[in-house]
């Protein structure tokens, strides 16, 4: 099956490192993302790591992914306030534009 | 370079007629896919389209349709509106691997 699980909220402390998880079940997942999205806006891909990878590092995004357990993270370091929204972990194949979301995680950034 | 464009951006439509939402993708990407986004029910796949071909398939019933251009640009049709279609509408246009959102057309049932 295709399921992707995440926790629906998350608040954190302006400064602070957020670190969203999400679990999924399809072993022959590709690739797997991670999409932000703000009321009323359409989602922003913020950055994604091939199945073979471990680890991805972005600026202040970091990605974690262990296969084995089918556990992907995303950490979000020096949390600000512009970074509270909705964070979508996604997996997908490569040739095919077909993802499997999860519910959504609200992060809330409190100054 | 200009990115994913959906229009409308909104829509008001009464029970029992049509839509047609229209998604131009990425200058480029050739796969466009379609998703529906409700408050119940998440991030829903409707379909692919690749070099005007429908690729994949979710599980809505058959008022759901759409079509891709030789250009690229797909549209979706909804027959037959419920009240239940309220949601908003993303279209993500892919190259390989990495898969951009449009802002998507917020679509009201009433």
């Amino acid at each position: 099956g295709e399921d992707v699980e995440q926790s629906l909220f998350l608040s954190v402390r302006e400064g602070d490192s957020s670190v969203i998880n999400c679990t999924y079940t399809d072993s022959s997942s590709t690739y797997l993302y991670w999409y932000k999205q703000e009321p009323g806006a359409g989602l922003q891909l913020l950055t994604y790591i091939f199945s073979n990878m471990d680890m991805k590092q972005d600026q202040r995004l970091t990605v974690l992914l262990n296969k084995k357990d089918k556990h992907l993270s995303l950490r979000i370091a020096d949390t600000q306030t512009g970074d509270s929204a909705i964070y979508f972990c996604a997996e997908g194949g490569y040739n095919f534009n077909k993802f499997y979301f999860g519910s959504g995680t609200k992060l809330n950034v409190k100054p | 370079k200009a990115g994913v464009t959906q229009t409308p951006r909104y829509l008001i439509k009464t029970r029992g007629q049509q839509v047609t939402l229209s998604c131009s993708p990425i200058s480029g990407h050739r796969s466009v896919s379609w998703y529906q986004q409700t408050p119940g029910q998440g991030l829903q796949f409707l379909f692919e389209y690749f070099s005007e071909t429908q690729r994949n398939k979710g599980n809505f019933p058959g008022r759901f349709s759409g079509r891709q251009f030789s250009n690229s640009r797909s549209e979706m049709n909804v027959s037959t509106l419920e009240l239940g279609d309220s949601a908003l509408y993303l279209c993500a246009s892919s190259l390989s691997g990495e898969a951009f959102f449009g802002q998507g057309t917020r679509l009201t049932v009433v």
